[in-house]
C-alpha cells in the first residue's frame, strides 16, 4: 500500500526557515517524481513544485511565488522527500502537500500545516 | 503561464440533480486536464484524468469530457456523498496551475 506521510510543519516567525520531509513507503520511491502542493485556509490548491528521479537527473520545477526561496531535494536512501523553505512570509501559510508523481497524481499526504506570524 | 478559469465558484443543489461544472483554458492544452475532489480537512481525490478517463473505483456517475480549451466535469445524479469542493488542475506545462474550486453544497 502506497503511503505519504508529511512531517515538519509548525508556527515559525516571518523571514524564518523551516524543512518538510514527506516519508514514503510502499512504492520504489527512487523511480518516481515527487511533488509538492500546498492550500491556504479556506483557499483553492496551488502547485509548489517537483522534483525528478535520479534516472531524469533529480530536477526541479517550482512555482514563481516560492523560486528563490524553497528548495525541493530527496534521499532515495530513506525513501524522504524534503522541501526546504526559507525567507518565510505569511501567505506561506498552508497545509503542505506531498504526491507521488507529477502530472497527475493520484497519491497525496494528509498534508503538514506550516504557519507563518510573530 | 496557463490560467484556469473554474465556474461556477459554488452551487447548490438537491440530491438526484445532474451537476456541470467548467473549466476554461487561457491556451490549448490537449487533454492534459485532471479533476479533483476534496472534502474539507483531506487530501485531494482523483476522479478524473486526461480529460476523460475515470479513476477506477470512482462511480460512474461522475464523467469528464472536453479537449483543448473547455473542459467539463459532469455528476449525473448527485449523492450526499457528492457534497465537496471540486478543482481541475492542468498539467500540460509548467507551472501546473488549478481552477479556483467550485463548492457544491446542498439545496
Amino acid at each position: 500500500e502506497v503511503q505519504l506521510v508529511e512531517s515538519g510543519g509548525g508556527l515559525v516567525q516571518p523571514g524564518r526557515s523551516l524543512r518538510l520531509s514527506c516519508a514514503a513507503s510502499g512504492f520504489t520511491f527512487g523511480d518516481n517524481a515527487m511533488s509538492w502542493f500546498r492550500q491556504a485556509p479556506g483557499k483553492g490548491l496551488e502547485w509548489v513544485g517537483f522534483i525528478t528521479s535520479k534516472a531524469y537527473g533529480g530536477t526541479t520545477e517550482y512555482a514563481a511565488s516560492v523560486k528563490g526561496r524553497f528548495t525541493i531535494s530527496r534521499d532515495d536512501s530513506k525513501s524522504i522527500a524534503y522541501l526546504q523553505l526559507n525567507s518565510l512570509k505569511a501567505e506561506d501559510t498552508a497545509v503542505y502537500y506531498c504526491t507521488r508523481g507529477d502530472g497527475y497524481p493520484y497519491y497525496w499526504g494528509p498534508g503538514t500545516l506550516v504557519t507563518v506570524s510573530s | 503561464d496557463i490560467q484556469m478559469t473554474q465556474s461556477p465558484s459554488s452551487l447548490s443543489a438537491s440530491v438526484g440533480d445532474r451537476v456541470t461544472i467548467t473549466c476554461r483554458a487561457s491556451q490549448a492544452i490537449r487533454n492534459d486536464l485532471v479533476w479533483y475532489q476534496q472534502k474539507p480537512g483531506k487530501a485531494p481525490k482523483r476522479l478524473i484524468y486526461a480529460a476523460s478517463s475515470l479513476q477506477s473505483g470512482v462511480p460512474s456517475r461522475f464523467s469528464g469530457s472536453g479537449s483543448g480549451t473547455e473542459f467539463t466535469l459532469t455528476i449525473s445524479s448527485l449523492q450526499p456523498e457528492d457534497f465537496a469542493t471540486y478543482y481541475c488542475l492542468q498539467y500540460n506545462s509548467y507551472p501546473r496551475t488549478f481552477g479556483q474550486g467550485t463548492k457544491v453544497e446542498i439545496k
